[in-house]
């Protein structure tokens, strides 16, 4: 099957640009994730979907960013303005309905803002 | 609070065998599972324990203990393509995401 499709694979901004990342999952996964990972750390759950609904998005900065996922497939994330601290590493994943399914995820975007 | 502890850095020689540990304290448990993930890659997932005990899969284990908090993954054989950060992640209340440490970096030398 195909994987988690992400675009673009590198952006560089520079500070209080706007930034648009994509995301395609696994064809039939209810469930699709954003996380950011800064450099030696681990992800950190941005945002989280059942279908287009929204599940979770506790831990991100809505006074900046913003997630859709429009007829419960593909996803943006985008971000505006970017900030320095933004710089990380943006994963998208999905899995199937479910609790005993690890996620897969897309190779990623590399955000640096400079 | 939530919380997952792995140690952040570990070194092996090729042919040896390393345990990485990893403790949790979260709300609720619904499983946890380790990742393997290579410098610039994507994470890949390589088990999942949900009971407690031992899985085993190749020259992967990993082991549970829910009473303690507690989870390692044993690596045997070792080669030097297994050089890479392993991450621990635990599915704290049902339907809610995964919730990862920081990661432990593993470096194979010859």
């Amino acid at each position: 099957e195909a994987g988690v499709a992400q675009s673009p694979r590198y952006k560089i901004i520079e500070k209080r640009q706007s930034v648009a990342f994509w995301c395609n999952p696994i064809s039939g996964h209810a469930t699709l994730y954003w996380y950011q990972q800064i450099l030696g750390q681990g992800p950190k759950l941005l945002i989280q979907f059942q279908n287009n609904g929204v599940v979770d998005d506790s831990q991100l900065p809505k006074d900046r960013f913003s997630a859709e996922r429009l007829k419960g497939v593909d996803s943006t994330l985008k971000i505006q303005p970017a900030k320095l601290e933004d710089s990380a590493v943006y994963l998208c994943a999905s899995s199937p309905d479910g609790e005993f399914y690890g996620y897969t995820f897309g190779s990623g975007t590399r955000l640096t803002v400079v | 609070g939530q919380n997952i502890d792995q140690p952040t850095e570990m070194t092996a020689t090729e042919g040896a065998i390393v345990q990485i540990n990893c403790t949790y304290q979260t709300s609720g448990f619904n499983g946890l599972f380790w990742y393997q993930q290579h410098a610039g890659e994507a994470p890949t997932f390589l088990s999942y324990n949900v009971l407690d005990g031992l899985e085993e899969k190749g020259r992967f284990s990993s082991f549970l203990s829910r009473s303690k908090g507690y989870s390692y993954l044993l690596l045997k054989e070792l080669q030097m393509k297994d050089s890479a950060s392993y991450l621990c992640a635990v599915k704290g209340q049902a339907g809610t995401a995964l919730i990862f440490g920081k990661g432990t970096t593993l470096s194979v030398s010859s």
